[in-house]
């Protein structure tokens, strides 16, 4: 199994800028998080899907911040316009739900830096 | 107050010491506990869970959760330089989603 994949791994924009970060998530998963860390607030839930649905969105910061995800093995999380407050590493991370753990497994992450 | 709280560190312990790593939530309604550690520049990866009042071990990790204090501990036996990471606590409650703390960078010198 290849994990969690995300890509960019590594992304450099500018201010306004529309950012599209993508994440596979591990097959038979029925659960999507993506979070977003940073130094100084730690790791933060963005939003979380069950079954493809977005079940809670509370984390999203603005208007700015969308995430979709179009079927069971595909999500994206989107910024427009970008600001350079957003630079951070984004993680996406998936987990079965049924395993009893709700052990989540994280993809690498993405370095998103906003100039 | 924040959901959950840790001691940012660092936590400078010496090889083949005893590492405690605290954690304190504030949700009493928080039934699952996760301790995940995370490399410089890596993602987090899990170490252990744990549901239940007591210790649960496994291997040189403890695990300990005090749920009337709303407190749980991760006990590292001896420390390996290895063992060098940030540790994440992170509670849930009924759904699957986890609050993190902020963790606690932990050193171990030679």
């Amino acid at each position: 199994d290849a994990g969690v994949i995300q890509s960019p791994r590594h992304e450099v924009t500018e201010m306004g800028q529309e950012v599209t970060l993508r994440c596979k998530p591990i097959s038979g998963h029925d659960y999507l998080f993506w979070y977003r860390q940073t130094m100084m607030r730690g790791l933060e839930l963005l939003i979380y899907f069950n079954n493809n649905v977005p079940i809670d969105d509370s984390g999203m910061p603005e208007d700015r911040f969308s995430a979709k995800m179009p079927n069971a093995s595909f999500s994206t999380l989107k910024i427009q316009p970008s600001e350079p407050r957003d630079s951070a590493v984004y993680f996406c991370a998936s987990t079965p739900g049924t395993s009893g753990s709700n052990e989540q497994f994280f993809g690498p992450g993405t370095r998103l830096t906003v100039l | 107050q924040k959901e959950v709280e840790q001691n940012s560190g660092p936590l400078s312990v010496p090889e083949g010491a005893i590492a405690s790593l605290n954690c304190t939530y504030s949700d009493r309604g928080s039934q699952s506990f996760f301790w995940y550690r995370q490399y410089s520049g890596k993602s987090p990866e899990l170490i252990m869970f744990i549901y239940s009042n007591g210790d649960k071990e496994d291997g040189r990790f403890t695990a300990q959760l005090n749920k009337a204090s709303q407190y749980v501990s991760l006990l590292i036996r001896d420390s390996q330089p290895s063992d060098s990471a940030t540790y994440l606590c992170a509670v849930t409650g009924t759904a699957s989603k986890l609050t993190f703390g902020t963790g606690t960078r932990l050193q171990v010198t030679l």
